[in-house]
């Protein structure tokens, strides 16, 4: 059990339009991140915090931003949707202790038209 | 930019065959790992090998690792069609970030 749960499961928003993919984690780890997924490119990293009150930049941070208010959310802001944004956003936590595996949640499925 | 690459893109076998994937990166890693990806799903941890380690099994998963080479493979022997699914490998790219490869299809028919 991963433990992490994204919301929505999926979304269509006309772009322009404000949005925010929510993310939640039940175990308190510290490391969360988010990655993008697209056909052809694999998953790249947007984001990540490596502890509460710390964000840190992807490989393609541009037109996303993220807070960490505590440790269990870690929500993902979109502030003005373009079309190129549509994609499969993962959240993801890092396990304790020295297995470096990360847990990942079910995916976010956005379209932006 | 993507640390591992794996290879080929696609496969497609029979049930009970062995699949092998492979992957090659481009820098010193600490370790590396493999990942699951059933369809519409999130991605499930497989295994991971450190760059000390040259072999490590788990399971009919079979992993290698070739530091000189830059290059891991993971075996899958006996495989079912269960084992459909993508897997990607990815590297440790700073500040407790993991880089994915784009992954390989792999597609096991009865």
């Amino acid at each position: 059990i991963a433990g992490i749960t994204q919301a929505p499961t999926s979304q269509i928003l006309a772009a322009g339009r404000r949005m925010t993919l929510r993310c939640t984690q039940d175990m308190r780890h510290n490391a969360m991140y988010w990655y993008r997924q697209d056909l052809g490119l694999g998953l790249r990293l947007i984001h990540y915090s490596n502890t509460a009150g710390t964000t840190g930049k992807g490989e393609v941070p541009d037109g996303y931003s993220v807070s960490r208010a505590n440790t269990d959310d870690f929500p993902l802001t979109l502030a003005s949707a373009v079309p190129s944004q549509t994609s499969v956003y993962f959240c993801a936590k890092l396990s304790t202790g020295a297995s470096g595996e990360l847990f990942f949640g079910e995916g976010s499925r956005l379209t932006v038209l | 930019s993507q640390q591992g690459e794996e290879d080929p893109q696609a496969l497609s076998i029979q049930e009970g065959e062995n699949a092998t994937m492979n992957c090659s990166y481009k820098t010193s890693i600490n370790n590396l790992q493999w990942y699951r990806q059933n369809s519409g799903r999130g991605l499930v941890h497989l295994i991971l090998i450190r760059s000390n380690e040259r072999e490590k099994h788990s399971g009919r998963l079979r992993v290698t690792l070739d530091t000189s080479k830059k290059s891991s493979s993971l075996l899958i022997t006996a495989s079912r069609a269960a084992d459909t699914a993508s897997y990607f490998c990815a590297t440790d790219g700073g500040y407790s970030t993991l880089t994915f490869g784009k992954g390989t299809m792999l597609l096991v028919s009865p």
